[in-house]
């Protein structure tokens, strides 16, 4: 089975604060992806990374950067957290079979 | 880059009819079309999938349609049960084997199925 690991489940952060989202996968897949979810709104890719130190914008990174340090770890920096980043997080792998994409659990991030 | 469209957003039907949400996309060369069941407080996960080179694909009770002249997608469930009651979404990818564009997904689709 794919098992994509998001460490946080549940968090509440202050504006302003500084806020790490860990994604960590099994299989050593290459593709790994942030996206977030809003109720009306769907899921919307927020970066997206290939390999190793290598990334990808997605269709709204702004507020957001990446780091992929290891193949296994694919980590959301939020640099400065804003309320209007409230959300769901998901993080997801690509398997190397066609385009089949697995999710995480979920994070849900609050912040105040 | 890719716009997918869903329609309805919410679906409302008795149980045991039949259920179909429509999909449709804007990139030509898109050719990867899956279908993703998300429960409440739970993660999504992949129900069904189809690929441009075929028409329609079936697995039980589900099923899901593809036309590609007028770049449109479905998802057929019939003898609908309580527990497809979810949050269908469908999406569109540009690439297979390996490539790592992502997926563009639809906004969602409430599915009550009512007693």
């Amino acid at each position: 089975d794919v098992k994509v690991t998001q460490s946080s489940r549940y968090l509440v952060k202050r504006t302003g604060e500084k806020v790490f989202l860990e994604c960590v996968q099994d299989m050593d897949h290459e593709n790994m992806f942030w996206y977030r979810q809003d109720p009306g709104l769907g899921l919307r890719l927020i970066y997206f990374s290939y390999d190793v130190k290598m990334k990808e914008k997605g269709d709204i990174p702004e507020g957001y950067s990446v780091s992929r340090e290891k193949k296994e770890r694919f980590s959301l920096i939020l640099e400065s957290a804003s309320t209007n980043q409230t959300s769901m997080y998901l993080c997801a792998i690509q398997t190397g079979t066609g385009n089949t994409i697995y999710f995480g659990e979920g994070s849900w991030l609050t912040v105040v | 880059g890719e716009n997918v469209e869903q329609h309805p957003s919410t679906l409302s039907v008795q149980e045991g009819d039949s259920a179909v949400i429509k999909c449709t996309y804007s990139d030509s060369a898109s050719n990867y079309f899956p279908w993703y069941k998300q429960e409440l407080g739970k993660r999504p996960q992949l129900i069904i999938d189809i690929r441009s080179n075929v028409g329609e694909k079936k697995d039980q009770r589900i099923a899901v349609t593809l036309n590609k002249t007028a770049k449109h997608f479905s998802l057929h469930i019939t003898e609908t049960q309580p527990e497809d009651s979810a949050v269908y979404f469908c999406a569109a990818s540009s690439r297979t084997g390996g490539g790592a564009d992502g997926l563009t997904f639809g906004k969602g689709t409430h599915l009550i199925i009512q007693p």
